[in-house]
């Protein structure tokens, strides 16, 4: 059974520019959660989504957003990109929408720069 | 609102026995504890998961006292490879149980 997968691996953008980071779930996974991870601050929550539905959501501002598919698959979009938006954008997908409930199968992320 | 709070970072040696504990004063009744591994430059995996008592898997046992007020993520006979963040999360349903935290970075000496 494949894993998650997320695209592109690598991304470099320019301040103001906006970005589109795709996720595709392990098959017959219903939930996705996003993620950025950076040194300072760790490995903080963005956002679930199950059934095309956001179900939880984490402490960021609103240029954060996401939507999910009928297909599970889901996006995120960072608008007006800033220095401090540089960082490793995980996903994990689940089998259903849990809060944590249930495991969680991380991707290998999108290394996002911003210049 | 159950917080966790872990050791930054601890030390020990190849064929030791590692003991991480995580507290959460604030758990719920409906709450679980998970705990998840992280190495560098890649997502994290889940290890365990309980509710109280104790749970033992194939890396692992999670010890929980009757209180569950804190949680201890036990991994026997440490490798060179256990080298990583461990996290502990108190998943209850909502955005908390997503919550990863700082973790606790975990290096293993030969």
């Amino acid at each position: 059974k494949a894993g998650v997968t997320q695209t592109p691996r690598y991304l470099i953008k320019t301040r103001g520019q906006q970005v589109t980071l795709s996720c595709s779930p392990i098959s017959g996974h219903r939930s996705v959660s996003w993620y950025q991870q950076t040194p300072g601050q760790g490995l903080q929550f963005l956002f679930e989504y199950f059934s095309e539905t956001q179900r939880n959501k984490g402490n960021f501002p609103g240029r954060f957003s996401g939507r999910q598919f009928s297909n599970s698959r889901s996006e995120m979009n960072v608008s007006t990109l800033e220095l401090g938006d540089s960082a490793l954008y995980l996903c994990a997908s689940s089998l259903e929408a849990s809060g944590g409930y249930n495991e969680q199968f991380f991707g290998p992320g999108t290394r996002l720069t911003v210049l | 609102l159950a917080k966790t709070t872990q050791p930054i970072s601890m030390d020990s040696y190849e064929g030791q026995e590692v003991n991480i504990t995580c507290s959460h004063n604030n758990i719920a009744t409906n709450d679980y504890i998970t705990w998840y591994q992280q190495f560098p430059s890649q997502g994290p995996r889940f290890i365990i998961q309980g509710y109280k008592t104790k749970v033992t898997n194939e890396v692992a046992s999670l010890f929980i006292p009757a209180d569950r007020k804190s949680s201890t993520l036990s991994l026997p006979r440490v490798s060179l490879s256990d080298t990583a963040v461990y996290y502990c999360l108190v998943s209850g349903g909502g955005a908390d149980g997503l919550t990863f935290g700082k973790g606790t970075h975990l290096i293993i000496q030969p």
